[in-house]
């Protein structure tokens, strides 16, 4: 079955934590891409990658990394997290930049 | 700078009451314009694209318009099941991202 898989589905942590959200995709698709969902602002990009080994920021880099070591495979870092981070994360693939597959969701509360 | 906003914001109707949602775009050089659903909690699931004014795509009680500055998702005899939020989203092309709307959240009341 094509898919967007993330893990875990669900984290609590504390501030200054480092953690990582793990993304992939079984479907071959070039691009990968990281968004952030918060009540009354949407959905909104955190970073995306064309290809392997090219990665660039969306509208809300700040606070988070990424790397693309592998076609399928696209985790998303953040090596600090503050409370400002708690949101619900997707990640997403497409086989160009346009038409953009949905994973299940991360939802992440830092304490 | 490039913009989408949907309207209402939140929408109620009764089973069998057709209705549209709007989502307005100032976009430079659209490319592409999405529309998606989400349930709470999940992964928004991919309805239609639509990539040039007066392009009409159709999914059961769904058809989804294109003009120049705007798109509707068109609701004919809503059931319950319909429930959940609508994203639009366009792709300007000259970078990597989809720009997303806030969403209309349509509740079906039986």
């Amino acid at each position: 079955e094509a898919q967007v898989t993330q893990n875990p589905r669900y984290l609590i942590t504390v501030t200054g934590k480092k953690l990582t959200v793990t993304c992939s995709q079984n479907m071959n698709h070039e691009y990968m891409s990281w968004y952030r969902q918060d009540p009354g602002l949407g959905l909104r990009q955190i970073y995306y990658s064309m290809n392997v080994e090219v990665t660039d920021k969306g509208d809300v880099p700040e606070g988070y990394k990424v790397s693309r070591k592998e076609k399928r495979n696209f985790p998303l870092i953040l090596e600090s997290p503050s409370p400002n981070q708690t949101s619900l994360y997707f990640c997403a693939s497409s086989p160009r930049a346009d038409t953009q597959y949905f994973g299940p969701g991360t939802r992440l509360t830092v304490l | 700078e490039d913009q989408v906003t949907q309207s209402p914001e939140a929408l109620r109707l009764q089973e069998g009451e057709s209705s549209s949602l709007n989502c307005s775009y100032t976009v430079s050089g659209l490319r592409g314009l999405f529309w998606y659903r989400q349930d709470p909690g999940k992964g928004p699931e991919f309805l239609f694209t639509l990539y040039s004014a007066g392009e009409e795509k159709e999914k059961e009680r769904l058809k989804a318009t294109l003009t120049k500055k705007e798109s509707f998702l068109h609701i004919t005899a809503p059931k319950p099941e319909d429930s959940a939020t609508y994203l639009c989203a366009a792709y300007p092309g000259s970078q990597g991202n989809l720009i997303f709307g806030k969403g209309t959240k349509l509740s079906v009341k039986p």
